[in-house]
């Protein structure tokens, strides 16, 4: 079974750009997570969607959006970039949301953005 | 790869000793906690879970250990190989959301 993937692997932007990240979830998954990791806060929830519907949001401003589609796969959307959002952004499925015993997350390898 | 953290705590065991990873949590409702890997250039990747409701759950050269009085979670790695260098994260089940701690950079010598 094929892992969590993710595109673009890399980008670099620039202030005040917009940027669009995939993530593709492992088949049969539902529920998809976003995770920002940073140096400075380690790694941070962002928002998760199961069945194209956002299920939980973290702290993060409006600037970050997502969705997701009926084959699961989710996109990232990040408006007016800032320096502050160079991040590897990590994207994580899972079978169902919440439940905790069967609650296990499998990361894709990541979208490292650079703000410059 | 990419760097997870700079300035993370690490340990450094020898190969074939074992390995005590600690983690203290900050919400004692919490009641599900993981453990991750994160090898650089890879994500997080799941290594064992346990439930409030445990002690101690075993796996293959892993164990992890709960103790909810004073909140703390370890990771312990029998015969620690070259394989298990990365960084370990622990994660509480916070409500609807995981919260993670910082990581400990685990580096096995030769």
């Amino acid at each position: 079974k094929a892992g969590v993937t993710q595109t673009p692997r890399y980008l670099i932007k620039t202030r005040g750009q917009q940027v669009t990240l995939s993530c593709s979830p492992i088949s049969g998954h539902r529920s998809v997570s976003w995770y920002q990791q940073t140096p400075g806060q380690g790694l941070q929830f962002l928002f998760e969607y199961f069945s194209e519907t956002q299920r939980n949001k973290g702290n993060f401003p409006g600037r970050f959006s997502g969705r997701q589609f009926s084959n699961s796969r989710s996109e990232m959307n990040v408006s007016t970039l800032e320096l502050g959002d160079s991040a590897l952004y990590l994207c994580a499925s899972s079978a169902q949301p919440g439940r905790a015993s069967l609650y296990e997350q499998y990361f894709g390898p990541g979208t490292r953005l650079t703000v410059t | 790869g990419e760097s997870v953290g700079l300035h993370l705590p690490t340990l450094s065991v020898q190969e074939g000793d074992n390995s005590i990873i600690n983690c203290a949590y900050s919400n004692s409702a919490s009641d599900y906690f993981i453990w991750y890997k994160q090898e650089s250039g890879k994500g997080p990747q799941f290594i064992i879970d346990i439930r409030s409701n445990m002690d101690k759950r075993q796996g293959q050269r892993v164990t992890v250990l709960l103790n909810k009085t004073v909140k703390h979670l370890s990771l312990q790695i029998a015969a620690t190989q070259p394989g298990d260098s990365a960084v370990y994260f622990c994660a509480e089940k916070n409500g609807q959301n995981f919260v993670f701690g910082p990581g400990t950079r685990l580096s096995v010598l030769p």
